[in-house]
């Protein structure tokens, strides 16, 4: 069992639509981070979170450290949020997840 | 700033041929990351430092893989000799302290490396 696993491994969205992509993890960890990965490649870092919420513009990351479950959401999804989305947690080491892989159509 | 800068972009070499990554990271952080992408294991932490001190290099698949920070500003991943099983997409990132809950990771556009 992955120590970090995500949900779905592939998401398809009409545009518009509230997206949610699921990670749940299964060791002890200090942090939480959510990156998005563009089609062309480059990594962005979108959130890091030990606890409670973050928003930025129309992403909120959530986090049940209880739980060990961390939840991303897209609100008024649009194609240019197109993209894979890894969850990664910080315990001792920094340990991914394999990544959603999400599309929006137009 | 200009971000994290690598280099080349694109690599592809002949196996056993030596191969040398380069990374500059955003000025005033001081850890390095660097990680490995391949479609079978995902995105891996291979070695980090701080203060140009290698930390943890547990991540760092066999001898033939080693790196280097000899200041600041310069970090090199080094494959020597290299192998097709080493085709990956190589990622090199900078953060302002070193722990990874403190502190968010800025990523640099990474190297293609292909080895034939």
């Amino acid at each position: 069992k992955n120590e970090v696993e995500q949900s779905p491994q592939n998401l398809t969205a009409q545009e518009g639509e509230f997206i949610t992509i699921n990670c749940s993890y299964s060791v002890g960890i200090s942090a939480l981070h959510w990156l998005q990965q563009h089609p062309g490649g480059g990594i962005v870092s979108l959130f890091m979170l030990s606890s409670g919420k973050k928003k930025h513009g129309r992403l909120i990351a959530t986090i049940n450290i209880q739980e060990k479950h961390s939840s991303l959401h897209i609100t008024a999804s649009h194609p240019r949020d197109s993209a894979v989305y890894i969850c990664a947690v910080s315990g001792s080491r920094l340990t991914f997840g394999e990544g959603t892989q999400l599309t929006v159509n137009p | 700033d200009a971000g994290v800068i690598q280099s080349p972009r694109h690599e592809v070499t002949e196996m056993g041929q030596e191969v040398t990554l380069r990374c500059k990271p955003i000025s005033g952080h001081n850890s390095l990351f660097w990680y490995r992408q391949t479609m079978m294991r995902g995105l891996e932490l291979l070695i980090y430092f701080n203060n140009n001190v290698p930390i943890d290099d547990s991540g760092m698949p066999e001898d033939r893989f080693s790196a280097k920070m000899p200041n600041a500003s310069f970090s090199t991943l080094k494959i020597q000799p290299s192998e097709p099983r080493d085709s990956a997409v190589y990622f090199c990132a900078s953060s302002l302290g070193l722990a990874a809950d403190s502190y968010e990771q800025y990523f640099g556009p990474g190297t293609r490396l292909t080895v034939t």
